[in-house]
């Protein structure tokens, strides 16, 4: 499997605070993504990375931001939550064959 | 058309018997393919890449069929574990943000 973990894994949290997401790779893959699964929606990009310091915006990248530091960090920011932010949070990681390897996912509740 | 097309289903397959389930696509410069599982509340994982000539692994074929835009994905022998979300991928440029599609999947209940 691929070296990919995400945390934290589940967070509860209230509406108005912020909230980050680390996804962290051992595999020096060039290209990371954070996505969004909700029901009836299936998996959405949020934003994705082509480098260190190379990000951009995905479709549903509104309320969001990233960061990547390092090659092996990618984080997902929530400047301030809300309840539609609620949703499973993948990240993976690529390198130019295009085939994905996901994180296990963070679980977010926004009450 | 939708960028990237699957019958939600689910399709309920007695174990043992044979299934097969297609992705449209509606961009015809599309350049490859992929087919992923997802178990419940679980992460996809890549199942196989389709290629033009078709690919086999043990009892998991998939095909591209090009002039109708879709690919294909058969499973033989269907097992109890089977049962998963079974998600198309469809890369018109490689990891270019717009250009990996994902379906929204379909759902293979495996009955004993």
């Amino acid at each position: 499997d691929a070296g990919i973990t995400q945390s934290p894994r589940h967070k509860v949290t209230e509406t108005g605070t912020p909230v980050t997401l680390r996804c962290h790779q051992t595999e020096n893959h060039r290209y990371m993504y954070w996505y969004r699964q909700d029901p009836g929606h299936g998996l959405r990009l949020i934003h994705y990375s082509y480098g260190v310091k190379d990000t951009d915006k995905g479709e549903v990248s509104d309320g969001y931001s990233v960061s990547r530091s390092k090659t092996e960090d990618f984080l997902l920011t929530l400047e301030s939550a809300t309840s539609s932010q609620t949703s499973v949070y993948f990240c993976a990681i690529s390198e130019d064959t295009g085939e994905l390897f996901f994180g296990e996912g963070s679980r977010l509740t926004v009450l | 058309r939708k960028e990237v097309e699957q019958d939600p289903g689910p399709f309920n397959v007695p174990e043992g018997a044979t299934v097969a389930f297609n992705c449209t696509y509606s961009n015809s410069a599309s350049q490859s393919f992929f087919w992923y599982r997802q178990d419940c509340r679980k992460e996809p994982k890549l199942l196989m890449s389709v290629y033009s000539s078709g690919n086999e692994d043990g009892r998991f074929t998939a095909q591209l069929n090009r002039a109708s835009q879709y690919i294909s994905l058969l499973i033989r022998d269907s097992k109890l574990s089977d049962s998963a979300t079974y998600l198309c991928v469809v890369i018109g440029a490689l990891n270019r943000d717009d250009k990996i599609i994902f379906g929204k999947g379909t759902r293979l209940h495996i009955l004993p």
